[in-house]
């Protein structure tokens, strides 16, 4: 049983430029849940999908924006890049209806921005 | 989401029971409490999670006070593997939201 899965695991881009990372849940979930972890500090909540919609947000600029595919799978799409958004970003995956549920997390996708 | 308190840092001998506490006096009724670790690098990793009773995995066991305003996680048999930065992570777990609040967490290491 395959986890949640991250591509790409590291990149380089350039500042302005825009970068579009990919998720794939743990079999068997339908929620997609993205985080941004700068070195040195906890994970922070981006955004949450559920069909194929944004379902919650976090404190984050409208240039972080996200995508869910009818197989449940997500991409995370930053513009404008800024040296700021070099960071670890994490896919978080759950299934949505059961309360008291659990949340996996991937290893994550380090996007360095120079 | 309730707030939760951890010490910054701990120490434990390898092969004894690593306990971490934390503090979470505001809990509401319907809120969980979750464990997470993260090993440098590395996304987090889920440990356990409970809402009133004391929960135990393979992995470890969650104390919560009967009145839920502390929890411990109790690793047994602390290994040198264990060494991380471990969350404690008060949330509302119902229809929707699926947000984790992460603090600061406290940086465990396992000693030889």
């Amino acid at each position: 049983d395959a986890g949640v899965t991250q591509s790409p695991t590291h990149l380089i881009k350039t500042r302005g430029q825009q970068v579009t990372l990919r998720c794939s849940p743990k079999s068997g979930h339908d929620t997609v849940s993205w985080y941004q972890q700068a070195l040195g500090q906890g994970p922070q909540f981006i955004f949450q999908y559920y069909e194929e919609e944004e379902r919650q947000r976090g404190n984050f600029p409208d240039r972080f924006s996200g995508h869910q595919f009818p197989n449940y799978s997500s991409e995370l799409n930053v513009n404008a890049l800024l040296l700021g958004d070099s960071a670890l970003y994490l896919c978080a995956s759950s299934h949505f209806v059961v309360a008291g549920n659990t949340i996996y997390f991937g290893e994550g996708s380090w996007l360095t921005v120079v | 989401d309730a707030k939760t308190t951890q010490p910054p840092s701990m120490d434990c001998a390898e092969g004894r029971a690593a306990n971490l506490p934390c503090n979470h006096s505001t809990i509401s009724g319907n809120e969980y409490v979750y464990w997470y670790r993260q090993i440098h690098s590395q996304g987090p990793q889920y440990i356990i999670h409970g809402l009133k009773n004391n929960e135990t995995n393979e992995m470890a066991s969650l104390i919560i006070t009967e009145d839920r305003k502390s929890s411990t996680l109790i690793l047994p048999h602390a290994t040198l593997r264990d060494t991380a930065v471990y969350y404690c992570i008060v949330r509302i777990s119902n229809f929707g939201n699926e947000k984790l609040t992460f603090g600061t967490g406290t940086r465990l290491t396992i000693i030889p």
